[in-house]
């Protein structure tokens, strides 16, 4: 099956810096979400992005789908970005495959 | 709109019983798609419904179950429960298949002893 690599697997910032999160992945794929899980468990959705850029406030991705890697910027971080981010694809119906994540702390 | 609910959202049971979690979809979403996520697997796709049909199901045994209702809300059943499968459970929904954003629920965190 498809494989989704992530990196860093950790990450520790201070309050304020920027950071750049990356996503590969093995084969094409349908879709590409970006998630961000809250310290209680729940995946929070950042992105829906098969191709392109997109931006949300201090968030923005990036996915360049014919080189199969996307990417996730946090601008000025606040100690609330902390958490787990995730990358998933999809390859067939719904069915999301996801990678082993990023482990994010920033630090006031 | 209300999100994506779940119900229990933690739950306690002992090896060989069986549980059943339940999934109400965003309104007007007709798939819904259950995810197990442990430390050591992390995400893993158990099972997508649509228009009250399985339509992909992940490798998992038969042990796991599910089914979806016309209503679009969906149950999943773990029998003769095993301590690996204590996990958080997480349930996701979406207009269509492959098609749409997919929103998550809070998840049911089931611990077995």
């Amino acid at each position: 099956g498809i494989q989704v690599e992530q990196s860093p697997p950790d990450l520790i910032l201070q309050e304020g810096a920027n950071s750049t999160l990356r996503c590969n992945f093995s084969d094409s794929v349908n879709n590409l979400q970006w998630f961000h899980q809250n310290p209680w468990g729940q995946l929070i959705n950042l992105f829906y992005i098969p191709s392109g850029t997109k931006q949300n406030g201090r968030l923005s991705a990036t996915t360049v789908a014919t080189e199969r890697y996307s990417l996730l910027y946090i601008s000025s971080s606040q100690t609330t970005d902390s958490g787990v981010y995730f990358c998933a694809v999809e390859t067939s119906g719904s069915r999301l495959t996801f990678g082993e994540g990023t482990q994010l702390t920033v630090n006031p | 709109k209300a999100g994506v609910t779940q119900t229990p959202r933690y739950l306690i049971k002992t090896r060989g019983q069986q549980v059943t979690l339940s999934c109400s979809p965003i309104s007007g979403h007709r798939s819904v798609s259950w995810y197990q996520q442990t430390p050591g697997q992390g995400l893993q796709f158990l099972f997508e419904y649509f228009s009250e049909t399985q339509r992909n199901k992940g490798n998992f045994p038969g042990r796991f179950s599910g089914r979806q209702f016309s209503n679009s809300r969906s149950e999943m059943n773990v029998s003769t429960l095993e301590l690996g499968d204590s996990a958080l459970y997480l349930c996701a929904s979406s207009l269509g298949l492959g098609i749409d954003t997919q929103y998550f629920g809070p998840g049911t965190r089931l611990t077995v002893l």
